[in-house]
């Protein structure tokens, strides 16, 4: 049984940079062809997909790619997201999932960006 | 960037009858290697998405059997066969084939 879960700040003033981490267990980052992502979704909105991390290879939405670093702590089990300049518009609930087809999904953790 | 366009935007359904919720890409979703890379996912209400169908026709582990998923290219079809009241929710297609990953603006399934 895969369980994902997402922590983080919660909340967060304008220019800040937000760390998010996915801790997860019944699987892991040395598998083969194991990936993790981090997707998010305003309130009220759609689905945007940020950044994944295969073996040792990133990916990133190029929209957002200046903004957002990912890594892996593969001993703790743990994905980890850096998204700099936090602006009221990433006001949102970040997910991660794992898989190649998103299988399995943390419950999300909501961050508001606010002065 | 591939835009996946969703209709309906909502959909209201009597149990026990069907429901098709449509899809299309922008773009060829058919990989070279055979496989097209369209995804379904159902967001119920407070929820976070779960993966319905993946690879445009595949059912996920543990999901009915009520659920089947077609299509061709760029023109892809959700069906629910025999509504139940615990399928509302927010469905959402996906493309997994190029980056960045993009998804539809979600088509709401209602109970009467």
């Amino acid at each position: 049984q895969v369980t994902l879960k997402e922590s983080g700040p919660g909340m967060l003033q304008p220019s800040q940079t937000l760390s998010l981490t996915c801790t997860f267990s019944g699987t892991s980052l040395s598998t083969s062809n194991m990936g993790l992502s981090w997707l998010r979704q305003p309130s009220g909105k759609g689905l945007e997909w940020l950044a994944s991390i295969w073996n040792n290879d990133n990916y990133y939405n190029p929209s957002l790619r200046s903004r957002l670093t990912i890594s892996k702590e593969t001993s703790k089990n743990q994905v980890l997201l850096k998204f700099t300049s936090m602006e009221p518009a990433d006001t949102a609930t970040y997910y991660c999932a794992t898989g190649s087809y998103f299988d399995y999904w943390g419950q999300g953790v909501m961050v508001t960006v606010s002065s | 960037d591939i835009v996946m366009t969703q209709a309906p935007l909502s959909v209201s359904v009597t149990p026990g009858e069907s429901a098709s919720i449509s899809c299309r890409s922008s773009k060829s979703l058919l990989h070279s290697n055979g496989i097209t890379y369209v995804y379904w996912y159902l967001q119920k209400p407070g929820k976070s998405p779960q993966l319905l169908i993946y690879r445009m026709s595949n059912l996920a582990s543990g999901v009915p059997d009520r659920f089947s998923g077609s299509g061709s290219e760029t023109d892809f079809t959700l069906k629910i066969s025999r509504v139940e009241a615990e399928d509302v929710g927010i469905y959402y297609c996906g493309q997994l084939l190029e980056n960045p990953l993009t998804f539809g603006s979600g088509t709401k399934l209602e109970i009467k």
